[in-house]
């Protein structure tokens, strides 16, 4: 089945340390997205990609980088500059972004990260 | 700035009535306007999705929205509520494409 798989579902990190959220689809989808979700906030967007070898950074990309190497992974490395990490991390993709066509983005389960 | 709003963050509902979840928009031009559904833990499921045309959108699970420009409004709504159908609803928005701006989330609670 095609889909996003987001790994691991949990996660617990110690201050200090950097911890990547991997995130991968077999969707064929150029565009890829990380968001970032708290309680009474909605999503907001930390980075996303359109193409490999190309991403963009969001409304709150400080403390976090990406990387995008294949055009099925997008991986979240959340930093040590981050100030408070905890927090459930979604990925998503689309067929393209900016397209203005007719699309959707695709939502894997997310990844709850906890500092301790 | 683009934005998107639902006024609402907690909504009771009991089994087998109606439910209305309030979405607003503030764009330049008309956006693109989803409505997703969340489970506790899981990741987002989209219901509906408006692009242009028909102002009423059919989606999944029973649910409906209308597009209203002139109060800039993207209400989701059900006719008979299951309580399957408590968990959190998002109302988002796009320009161009696939940027999503999202709202805060309205938590349907059901009650029987």
């Amino acid at each position: 089945d095609g889909g996003i798989t987001q790994s691991p579902k949990y996660l617990f990190r110690k201050e200090g340390q950097n911890v990547t959220l991997s995130c991968e689809q077999n969707l064929n989808h150029d565009a890829m997205y990380w968001y970032r979700q708290d309680p009474g906030q909605g999503l907001r967007l930390i980075y996303y990609s359109q193409i490999v070898n190309d991403f963009q950074k969001g409304d709150i990309a400080e403390g976090y980088s990406v990387s995008r190497e294949k055009k099925e992974s997008f991986p979240l490395t959340v930093t040590s500059a981050q100030k408070n990490p905890t927090a459930f991390y979604l990925c998503a993709s689309s067929i393209e972004a900016d397209s203005g066509a007719d699309t959707e983005a695709f939502f894997g389960q997310g990844t709850r990260l906890t500092v301790v | 700035a683009q934005s998107v709003t639902q006024p609402d963050i907690h909504i009771t509902v009991s089994e087998g009535a109606s439910l209305e979840l309030r979405c607003n928009y503030s764009y330049g031009a008309t956006p693109y306007l989803f409505w997703y559904v969340q489970s506790p833990g899981q990741g987002l499921q989209l219901l509906l999705k408006y692009f242009s045309g028909d102002t009423l959108v059919q989606g999944i699970k029973g649910f409906e929205a209308e597009f209203k420009r002139s109060q800039s409004s993207f209400n989701l709504r059900k006719p008979s509520v299951h309580w399957s159908d408590a968990a959190e609803y998002f109302c988002a928005g796009a320009q161009y494409g696939n940027k999503l701006v999202f709202g805060a989330g309205t938590i349907l609670r059901v009650k029987s």
